[in-house]
């Protein structure tokens, strides 16, 4: 049965680069499926940001696509990712999860999830 | 942006009583449909995909119907393990979610 787990800072600064990574057990995330990030700030909805397809292709939220990089260590079982810029805007609990595949235009459901970290954006 | 849109904010239900949530698309989305429950603390869990085909393990009195724009989520017999937040999302396009339906204890 496939795990995920975060790890990261749960505190960052204003304007800097949140770094997050997402571990992986039970699974090698070189076999196939996709891997993503989503968030959920405190007392809101879903927010997907992006996911990605072993070491390789990319797929971003267009509303954060200039800030977000999402890459994977097949080596390690781990994808990550990186926002640059932020604000109080991005304080957010951070999931990742397991996707069911993307497309040119989509990428699916998410059939597995982490347990989520807090992260604050604060001086 | 395929926008989600979900009624209503708030059910309140008794145990044992049926459950309907709706959700609606901006713009069709077929039956690239998923629902997702949320209790507090935790992850969402996958319930339906496909707009009605349950996920692994998820019990029968989840079940899910709809195409295009409108959307259901039935539960049949709510057990008070199934009061929480549910959210639907769309994945015709890159994935939007909805601002989520609760489910109280009436």
């Amino acid at each position: 049965q496939v795990q995920l787990q975060e790890s990261g800072p749960g505190l960052v600064k204003p304007s800097e680069t949140l770094s997050l990574i997402c571990t992986v057990s039970g699974y090698s995330i070189s076999t196939g499926y996709f891997w993503g990030w989503i968030r959920q700030p405190p007392g809101k909805g879903l927010e997907w940001i992006g996911s990605i397809y072993q070491s390789g292709s990319t797929y971003y939220n267009s509303s954060l696509k200039s800030r977000v990089t999402i890459s994977a260590d097949t080596s390690k079982n781990q994808f990550s990712l990186k926002l640059s810029s932020v604000t109080a805007a991005d304080t957010a609990v951070y999931y990742c999860a397991r996707v069911l595949g993307c497309g040119t235009t989509s990428c699916y459901y998410f059939d597995s999830w982490g347990q989520g970290i807090l992260v604050t954006v604060s001086s | 942006e395929i926008v989600m849109t979900q009624s209503p904010a708030t059910l309140s239900v008794s145990p044992g009583e049926r459950a309907t949530l709706s959700c609606r698309a901006s713009q069709s989305v077929s039956s690239y449909l998923a629902w997702y429950q949320q209790k507090p603390g935790q992850a969402p869990r996958l319930l339906i995909y496909g707009a009605s085909t349950r996920a692994t393990g998820i019990p029968a009195r989840f079940s899910g119907s709809g195409s295009g724009t409108e959307f259901t989520l039935t539960i049949s017999s709510l057990q008070s393990e199934d009061f929480a937040i549910y959210y639907c999302q769309q994945y015709n396009n890159w994935p939007t979610f909805g601002q989520g339906t609760k489910v109280e204890i009436k």
